[in-house]
């Protein structure tokens, strides 16, 4: 199972940019690394998703290295409602593959 | 979201007790899974439904039971609750596996006491 790691915990502030890490060291050839964002007492929601290099919608950019063996989420301009958990996912297809892990507790100041 | 409902939000049960949760769509998506979610741990994979009577074990099956005799609706029960099945429950639907299209519901609020 492919296992993700990210940091516990962030801080920053509005409008600067925001890049949350995911190391994800055995990645297998068929999966898709996911992003997903959860409000407090609220299911999480879809982000973003990539295989590899770069890709960008309206809310994130994905960065994929070469190796794949990490993810960078990047929140350009952050604001207050941006504070929220971010999660990493690694997987193909099988739901029962897919670890969510504890996430990324984003806090955005003033 | 509008496409997928959990009933109840909030429950308070006994320890030994059944309790069912209900996870209802309307968007006639194949896929339907249930999760728990607990401090430091993330959200967990209980069962997930692949169609009508189609039904698989997540990472945390054991003490849950599930069932779908219609496509709308995930049913996910506790045989007999214990305070270890405390947690938030959420139910997600999507029409593929890829992890781009799963819609949560807004969760169900589970006390064992």
């Amino acid at each position: 199972l492919a296992k993700t790691t990210q940091p516990i915990s962030m801080d920053s502030y509005e409008g600067q940019e925001v890049n949350i890490t995911c190391s994800h060291n055995n990645i297998a050839t068929n999966d898709y690394i996911t992003w997903y964002q959860q409000f407090p007492s609220q299911g999480p929601r879809f982000i973003i998703q990539g295989y590899k290099t770069k890709v960008t919608n309206e809310v994130a950019s994905l960065f994929i290295p070469a190796d794949r063996k990490s993810s960078t989420l990047s929140l350009p301009r952050v604001s207050l409602s941006d504070t929220a958990v971010y999660y990493c996912l690694v997987g193909g297809s099988s739901a029962s593959k897919i670890i969510f892990g504890s996430g990324t507790r984003l806090s955005i100041r003033p | 979201d509008a496409g997928i409902t959990q009933s109840p939000r909030h429950k308070v049960t006994e320890t030994g007790t059944p309790v069912t949760l209900r996870c209802h769509q309307t968007e006639n998506h194949r896929y339907m899974y249930w999760y728990r979610q607990d401090p430091g741990h993330g959200l967990r994979l209980i069962h997930y439904s692949y169609g009508v009577k189609d039904t698989d074990k997540g990472e945390v099956s054991d003490g849950y039971s599930v069932s779908r005799s219609k496509t709308e609706d995930f049913l996910l029960t506790l045989e007999s609750a214990t305070s270890s099945q405390t947690s938030v429950y959420f139910c997600a639907i999507s029409e593929g596996q890829l992890m781009d299209g799963y819609t949560f519901g807004s969760g169900t609020r589970l006390t064992v006491v």
